[in-house]
């Protein structure tokens, strides 16, 4: 059975104190990692795709990167509007399996 | 804009009544979904469908129906046979080009 763990399930940083969440999983076929942001009340919004292992991705202070296990969702010096619920995903043949997430509260 | 348009952004429903959630979209995707997220858990997926007039279960399709008479549409009826509905629900579509675009949820609320 496909399936997604995220951890840890929830983060606090300092401003600008790095650090990484986690998202393993276990998937017949790779179809495409998902890795999604969170605001409470509100749908999720799209970062990246990540398809084979070894691919990284960026965007302003986040990068994604994959395994053929895992994937990590690194923050580089955290704002405090960083604060979210972060959500994996991996594609299967019909549609996205989500992790339960990890909520990130960055303090100025 | 292209998007996906969920409403209403509250729904209160009483015991025994049924509710639609609506879902439209503008984007010319062809695939959409409906998933349940609840606190402290992932999205669910509750049903799916691929192409007009057809449609799939998720993993928790009981006590929710739906129907797919245009591209655009993808209403989520809740029945009585729900038995927990209160929670988040979020639609959702894709193409395979773009990926998945989510709305921006409806929350409905048992009184």
């Amino acid at each position: 059975e496909d399936q997604v763990t995220q951890s840890p399930e929830a983060l606090r940083l300092q401003e600008g104190e790095s650090s990484s969440l986690n998202c393993s999983y276990t998937v017949s076929g790779l179809r495409g990692l998902f890795w999604y942001r969170q605001d409470p009340g509100k749908g999720p919004e799209f970062l990246f795709t990540l398809y084979s292992a070894g691919e990284e991705k960026e965007k302003e202070r986040l990068k994604a990167t994959l395994t053929k296990k895992e994937s990590f969702l690194h923050i580089t010096a955290p704002k405090p509007e960083d604060s979210a619920t972060y959500l994996c995903a991996v594609q299967d043949k019909t549609a996205l399996i989500f992790g339960k997430g990890t909520t990130l509260s960055v303090s100025s | 804009d292209g998007g996906i348009t969920q409403s209403p952004k509250y729904l209160f429903r009483k015991e025994g009544q049924n509710v639609t959630l609506s879902c439209e979209q503008n984007l010319n995707h062809d695939a959409m979904y409906w998933y349940r997220q609840d606190p402290g858990q992932g999205l669910r997926l509750i049903y799916y469908s691929q192409i007009v007039n057809d449609f799939q279960k998720g993993d928790i399709a009981e006590g929710y129906s739906v129907s797919r008479e245009k591209k655009e549409s993808f209403p989520l009826t809740v029945t009585s046979a729900q038995k927990n509905p209160t929670a988040f629900y979020l639609c959702a579509s894709r193409d395979r080009a773009h990926g998945y675009t989510f709305g921006s949820g409806t929350r409905l609320t048992v009184v």
